[in-house]
């Protein structure tokens, strides 16, 4: 079965810095590229960040890029997501989620149960 | 960048048939997916390449795709169907590769 388990969430003030967590189990996770997507409080669905399976690629929205940085280790079956200078409108639970499909547009098939971030002094 | 627009709700009494419609500039050349979120829940795929419905998901969840307008259909609706519905399609000429409707929020009256 495939699981996604976020962690390190929690409240941090505007500015400070955060790293997520997201386990992966069930799957090959070395041969999937993983998927970042977060959802502020009663707001819809943003698509954050990904990485390929290598880690050789990544992509970040506009609304973080160069604040947050995405990474993997794939000896631990782990997605990271390093936030840093930490803005209210980041306030958001975060998912991890992959696409076990082999097409470019593939649905998002697998998601985690995510992690809250609340960014307030 | 790609937009998708859906309306903000949708009600049904138990029994009939919801109908929620995305609408994208030439949505029909694209691949549709379709995500369930209950509250405080992860969104689930309930539907992808426009009409495919993953394993466990009830033949009352169908899908069409044509023209300007992707539409998810529910047939018989249950009180357990109430949630937010989300489209989702990759644009592969953008640099905003993923996009997601803003959401419908299915009410059973």
């Amino acid at each position: 079965e495939v699981q996604l388990v976020e962690s390190g969430g929690g409240l941090v003030q505007p500015g400070g810095s955060l790293r997520l967590s997201c386990a992966a189990s069930g799957f090959t996770f070395s041969s999937y590229a993983m998927h970042w997507v977060r959802q502020a409080p009663g707001k819809g669905l943003e698509y954050v960040s990904a990485i390929s399976s290598n880690g050789g690629s990544t992509y970040y929205a506009n609304s973080v890029k160069g604040r947050f940085t995405i990474s993997r280790d794939n000896s631990k079956n782990t997605l990271y997501l390093q936030m840093g200078s930490l803005r209210a409108e980041d306030m958001a639970v975060y998912y991890c989620a992959t696409r076990t499909g082999t097409v470019t547009t593939s649905p998002f098939d697998y998601w985690g149960q995510g992690t809250l971030v609340t960014v307030s002094s | 960048s790609y937009v998708l627009t859906q309306p903000p709700s949708v009600s049904v009494a138990p029994g009939k048939t919801a109908r929620i419609t995305c609408g994208g500039n030439n949505i029909g050349s694209k691949s549709v997916h379709w995500y369930q979120q209950k509250p405080g829940q992860a969104p689930v795929l309930v539907i992808y390449y426009d009409s495919d419905r993953p394993s466990g998901i009830p033949e009352r969840f169908s899908g069409s795709n044509s023209g300007n307008t992707a539409t998810l259909t529910i047939s018989r609706v249950e009180a357990g169907d109430e949630a937010d519905y989300y489209c989702q399609v990759w644009d592969s000429s953008s640099d905003h590769p993923v996009v997601f409707g803003g959401g419908t929020k299915l009410t059973v009256l």
